[in-house]
């Protein structure tokens, strides 16, 4: 069985200023991917970054970073220069093997609000 | 690239009618489509995982006969709600995938459903 966690409900940050939300996971399959995601409050699903189990360096996007450590099991998304733009919830995916397949199992997510 | 297309955007029915979503990968062949369902500030909850040319995989609790999907086209999946009732009423938003491994999900924009 696979399990994501992400235990901030909501989350505040200073236009500019960089924010870390955190996601740890648990899953016994050494193949398998984590993503993060933004979703606004017009409700569509934006990719955002990817990092694979094997990738040796932390994934970048632009102001996005994936702080993965594997053997703490967490993979937190950095937002560097926040932007107000930037409000909205975010969710972290692990797509990992059940069943023979690779499923995708979301978490909770966390409500980022960007203050001017 | 990597565009999924999802329409309606939103749909008023009346209990009892069945109504049909469609999820369409624009420019990219999907091998894998993924049905979510989405309550008010929660998370993502899989509904079902269609692969091309078979039979959808439905989670536990979720009534098959109720939420008929059909992937018939690598392009293509539809999810039919059928007999509604205002407890279906919800955010439903579908994904594809490239592949059956760990490639990351691309979303449709999400159908708002309401049951009068």
């Amino acid at each position: 069985a696979q399990k994501i966690t992400q235990t901030q409900p909501g989350m505040f940050v200073q236009e500019k200023e960089a924010v870390t939300l955190d996601c740890t996971y648990d899953t016994s399959d050494p193949s398998y991917g984590l993503f993060w995601y933004k979703q606004p409050s017009s409700g569509e699903m934006i990719f955002l970054i990817y990092q694979g189990s094997y990738d040796q360096q932390n994934a970048t996007e632009g102001r996005y970073s994936l702080n993965f450590q594997k053997a703490r099991k967490s993979a937190n998304l950095v937002i560097s220069a926040s932007q107000l733009g930037d409000s909205a919830m975010y969710f972290c995916a692990l797509n990992g093997v059940s069943g023979g397949s690779y499923i995708p199992t979301f978490g909770r997510g966390t409500s980022l609000i960007v203050h001017p | 690239g990597a565009v999924v297309s999802q329409h309606p955007s939103r749909v008023i029915c009346k209990s009892g009618t069945s109504v049909k979503i469609e999820c369409r990968s624009l420019d990219f062949q999907a091998t894998t489509m993924f049905w979510y369902r989405q309550f008010p500030k929660q998370s993502l909850m899989l509904m079902a995982t269609s692969n091309e040319g078979s039979k959808a995989t439905y989670e536990q609790g979720v009534e098959k006969d109720k939420f008929l999907i059909n992937h018939a086209s690598l392009t293509l999946s539809t999810l039919t709600v059928t007999s509604a009732h205002p407890e279906d009423s919800s955010f439903y938003i579908c994904s594809a995938r490239r592949d059956r491994g760990k490639s990351p999900l691309h979303f449709g924009n999400g159908t708002r459903l309401t049951v009068t």
